[in-house]
C-alpha cells in the first residue's frame, strides 16, 4: 500500500458545485497533514493545514479522520479559478518531513 | 526579491553535459529541500539541508550532487543524466527542518536529450 494515496481524477464539476476529495495515508503515527494547490506548470502552494478539529477557510474545509486514516478537502461554490491539482501531504513523527500524494485534478467548467 | 527563486526556469541538456540548478530563498529559513516531480507521480524528496548540513539523502543517484554553501542558497549539480531524469525539479524551504508548510520555488523544468 502506498504511503499517501489520492484519486488522480480529473473531477469535472460545474461552477457553483460542491466537490470533495479524500487522501488516505498508511502510517497511523502520522501527525501533520496539509493540502497544497498546484496550478498547471506552476509550483505547489500551501492551501491549508488539517487540524484534528478540522479547519475552514472561506469556501474550503479540511477534515481529518484518524480512525479511517484519511483527510478530506471540501470546496463549496466552486469557481473556475479553483481548477488545479490538489496535493495532500502527510508527515509522521520523527523527521516531520511530509510525503506527498500524486494529487487530484479538479476542472471547474462554466 | 521575496520567497524562493529558482534558476533556470527551463533547461535542456545532453546526457554528457554538466549543469547546475540554483535555488535562493529570501525568507530567513534554515532548511532547504530538493524535490523531483515527474508526470503522474508524487513529489519525490531528494535532499534535505538543515543549517547547511545535509540531513537526508533519499537514495538519489550520484549523478545528482547537492551543495548548500549557506542557509540561503542551494544548488543541484547534474552530470551524465539519463532521459528518465527529465522532470520538474522543485526547491523548497521551511523555517526549520520538517517545519510547518513549505514554500516552493517555481521549479526548473529539465529535459535530458
Amino acid at each position: 500500500r502506498k504511503e499517501v494515496e489520492q484519486d488522480p481524477g480529473p473531477f469535472n464539476v460545474p461552477e457553483g458545485a460542491t466537490v470533495a476529495f479524500n487522501c488516505t495515508y498508511s502510517n497511523s503515527a502520522s501527525q501533520s497533514f496539509f493540502w497544497y494547490r498546484q496550478d498547471c506548470r506552476k509550483e505547489p502552494k500551501l492551501l491549508m493545514s488539517v487540524y484534528s478539529s478540522g479547519n475552514e477557510d472561506g469556501r474550503f474545509t479540511a477534515q481529518l479522520n484518524r480512525a479511517s486514516q484519511y483527510i478530506s478537502l471540501l470546496i463549496r461554490d466552486s469557481k473556475l479559478s479553483d481548477s488545479a491539482t490538489y496535493l495532500c501531504a502527510v508527515a509522521s513523527g520523527g523527521s516531520y518531513i511530509p510525503t506527498f500524494g500524486r494529487g487530484t485534478s479538479l476542472i471547474v467548467h462554466p | 526579491e521575496t520567497g524562493v527563486t529558482q534558476t533556470p526556469r527551463h533547461l535542456v541538456m545532453g546526457m554528457t553535459n554538466k549543469k547546475s540548478l540554483k535555488c535562493e530563498q529570501h525568507l530567513g529559513h534554515n532548511a532547504m529541500y530538493w524535490y523531483k516531480q515527474s508526470a503522474k507521480k508524487p513529489l519525490e524528496l531528494m535532499f534535505v539541508y538543515s543549517l547547511e548540513e545535509r540531513v537526508e539523502n533519499n537514495s538519489v543517484p550520484s549523478r545528482f550532487s547537492p551543495e548548500c554553501p549557506n542557509s540561503s542558497h542551494l544548488f543541484l549539480h547534474l552530470h551524465t543524466l539519463q532521459p528518465e531524469d527529465s522532470a520538474l525539479y522543485l526547491c523548497a524551504s521551511t523555517a526549520v527542518a520538517g517545519g510547518y508548510g513549505y514554500t516552493f520555488g517555481s521549479g526548473t523544468r529539465l529535459t535530458v536529450v
